[in-house]
């Protein structure tokens, strides 16, 4: 069985700040692993994904994660944010790219 | 727009009744994914189906039932409704069956609430 873990249920954070989203997860197999943006109202987006070699991985709206094998994370960061990353943010993992397991999400407030 | 089209976008029924769920993926996708997202439980996956075909259940209960029919539309049906069932339910399409290659795309969801 896999899970997903997200730390911070809440993450304010000033605008132009940079800020990290944890992200932890347990698997017996090997798992790709990914990170989905939810809007207001709106259905899920994908941030990025990895799936295998290069540990860091960059996705969309200046998101990048490292996934770190020995410690089970795939932690998202980015240098910078902007009022318009205010939403909520979900890690999943799946072990077939078919049945996801999500994380309870954590909802970042860019703050002006 | 995801090009994934979701209606009703609203529904409230009472407990006890039964309510379909239809979702219509992006022009050209096989895979039709289902999931909910309730307060309780957060985020779950349903079912998954691939050009017609059931491929993977996640956390669907025995009172919930899909399917995908030739036109690739599929269908989430609701029955013996309890209030506990009141969540967003989203579809998700992609044209793999595997979402790791290509991306899954997701409609806006049908916010179902039983009274």
């Amino acid at each position: 069985a896999q899970s997903v873990t997200q730390l911070d249920s809440q993450v304010p954070v000033f605008e132009e700040a940079p800020v990290e989203l944890r992200c932890n997860y347990s698997s017996s197999v090997s798992v790709y692993l990914f990170w989905y943006v939810q809007y207001p109202n709106q259905g899920l987006q994908l941030l990025l994904k990895y799936l295998s070699g290069s540990t860091l991985v960059k996705g969309i709206n200046g998101f990048e994660a490292e996934f770190n094998k020995s410690q089970t994370s795939f932690h998202l960061r980015k240098p910078s944010v902007h009022i318009s990353d205010t939403a909520e943010y979900f890690c999943a993992v799946s072990d077939d790219g078919q049945n996801f397991v999500f994380g309870p999400g954590t909802r970042l407030s860019v703050l002006p | 727009d995801s090009g994934v089209t979701q209606t009703p976008k609203h529904l409230i029924t009472a407990t006890g009744q039964r309510v379909t769920l239809r979702c219509s993926p992006r022009s050209g996708d096989l895979s039709v994914y289902w999931y909910q997202q309730s307060l309780d439980q957060g985020l779950q996956f349903l079912i998954h189906y691939y050009n017609g075909e059931e491929r993977a259940k996640g956390n669907i209960l025995e009172r919930f039932s899909a399917q995908q029919f030739p036109d690739l539309h599929s269908e989430l049906n609701l029955s013996s409704l309890e209030l506990g069932d009141s969540a967003l339910y989203f579809c998700a399409s992609s044209v793999d069956r595997w979402q790791v290659n290509t991306e899954a795309f997701f409609g806006q969801g049908t916010r179902l609430t039983v009274v």
